[in-house]
């Protein structure tokens, strides 16, 4: 079984530019959620893709925006890249909307830099 | 909003020492609670988890027990190894189909020494 994979590992960008994250999810996993964690912080949920739409969201501004593919692969997409973006930002996949017990599976993170 | 308050780190013991990283929630519906641990270098695993009011979690010989009426789900661990040191989150998520994504707190580093 392959697990969440993420690319690139890390990247450096420069204000006002924009960049695009690319997640795998886990074999069989329809659903997944990006998250951004700022150094020494939890994570924070910014949105969530299910069969391709988007089922919710944080409270991110309009500039992050995801996708999601058929083969439930996932992009976040950021434009106009501010320094305060400068995070690890996860992906997580699940199997399927079900109840808030389900189980969010991780891969290791996108480091992001913006200078 | 839904809130998540964990105890802050670093927290340094000794291997075989007694573990307990304090949790304590705020949500407005009744939250499925998690702890999850995050590996020098790696992404975040799920620890355990509890769905509902005084079921615990357990795994690798950590435990928590979902309190509800002192909105709480602390980490124990009887016997700590060198090998469980790692930044832990506590997190909650408190919707149907996780539409809200989970909420967690800034995380605990935990660091066993021999």
């Amino acid at each position: 079984e392959t697990g969440v994979t993420q690319s690139p590992t890390h990247l450096i960008k420069t204000r006002g530019q924009q960049v695009t994250l690319r997640c795998s999810s886990q074999s069989g996993h329809n659903t997944v959620s990006w998250y951004q964690q700022a150094l020494g912080q939890g994570p924070q949920f910014i949105f969530q893709y299910y069969r391709e739409e988007e089922n919710g969201r944080g409270n991110f501004p309009p500039r992050f925006s995801g996708l999601q593919f058929p083969n439930y692969s996932s992009e976040l997409n950021v434009n106009a890249l501010e320094l305060d973006d400068s995070a690890l930002y996860l992906c997580a996949s699940s199997l399927e909307l079900a109840s808030s017990s389900y189980e969010q599976y991780f891969g290791p993170g996108t480091r992001l830099t913006v200078t | 909003g839904d809130s998540v308050t964990q105890m802050e780190g670093p927290v340094t013991l000794s291997e075989e020492a007694f573990l307990t990283i304090n949790c304590t929630y705020t949500a407005t519906g009744y939250p499925s609670l998690f702890w999850y641990v995050q590996y020098p270098g790696e992404g975040l695993q799920l620890l355990l988890k509890a769905t509902k009011a005084d079921d615990k979690g357990s795994n690798k010989g950590f435990e928590a027990t979902y309190r509800k009426e002192t909105t709480s789900f602390h980490l124990e661990k009887g016997s700590v190894q060198v090998s469980d040191s790692a930044v832990y989150f506590c997190a909650l998520s408190d919707s149907g189909g996780g539409a809200d994504g989970l909420t967690f707190g800034k995380g605990t580093h935990l660091i066993i020494q021999p």
